[in-house]
């Protein structure tokens, strides 16, 4: 079984600039998330989507980034115009159901902002 | 507060020895899952074991089990004969309100320990 796919793995533009991260899940989740990891800390939630639905983007900076999950199965994260302390790791994750079990994370993506 | 909270930045343990790496939370919520992960230099995490908050045993898996004290509030994780391979970012998470019907079962992490193993 595939795992859940991110791309790219390494990003690196400056202050201003856009940029996107691109997840696929585990065939079959329902639930997917992205998650912030700053360096030295634990991930953040960002966002929490079942099927095509948002359920949690509580902690999303919604004057510069957002997501969407269109058809309810591969997702974009965009962040425009990035700021320098968005540098971090962009993890995307899935989980068959929001309830149980446990999340399946992708390899991460690497932001740096110069 | 911190829900989460890994008080030990960084371990060491030597090899083929038992390290305890230590996790509380904080909820009032009556039903609610922990989890640890380990996260190695490559980035991904890596789900190692779960503990359900109805659950009456410790859970176990392979050389990782979980030392759950409802009453304290701790869920700490036990390596057993650690290897070189287990060198790691360790990170506890919980999430809660299960039993609630809802569908935002976010998990929250704690900031982590980096468990380093010497031969």
């Amino acid at each position: 079984e595939a795992g859940v796919a991110q791309s790219p793995r390494y990003k690196i533009i400056e202050k201003r600039q856009s940029v996107a991260f691109w997840c696929n899940p585990i065939s079959g989740h329902a639930t997917l998330y992205w998650y912030q990891q700053i360096l030295g800390q634990g991930p953040k939630l960002l966002i929490q989507f079942q099927n095509n639905g948002v359920v949690d983007d509580s902690q999303l900076p919604k004057d510069r980034f957002s997501a969407e999950r269109l058809k309810g199965v591969d997702s974009t994260l965009k962040i425009q115009p990035a700021k320098l302390e968005d540098s971090a790791v962009y993890l995307c994750a899935s989980s068959l159901d929001p309830a149980g079990g446990e999340l399946f994370f992708g390899e991460g993506s690497r932001l740096t902002v110069l | 507060a911190q829900k989460i909270t890994q008080t030990q930045p960084g371990m060491f343990v030597q090899e083929k020895e038992a390290v305890t790496l230590d996790c509380t939370y904080d909820t009032s919520d009556p039903s609610y899952g922990l989890f640890w992960y380990k996260q190695p230099s490559s980035g991904e995490m890596i789900f190692l074991i779960y503990q359900g908050s109805y659950d009456q045993q410790n859970a176990t898996e392979g050389r990782y089990s979980l030392n759950f004290q409802k009453a304290r509030k701790s869920a700490n994780l036990v390596i057993s004969a650690s290897q070189l391979g287990d060198s790691a970012m360790y990170f506890c998470a919980m999430r809660e309100g299960l039993g609630s019907g809802g569908s935002n079962y976010k998990l929250t992490f704690g900031k982590g320990t980096l468990l380093t193993v010497n031969p």
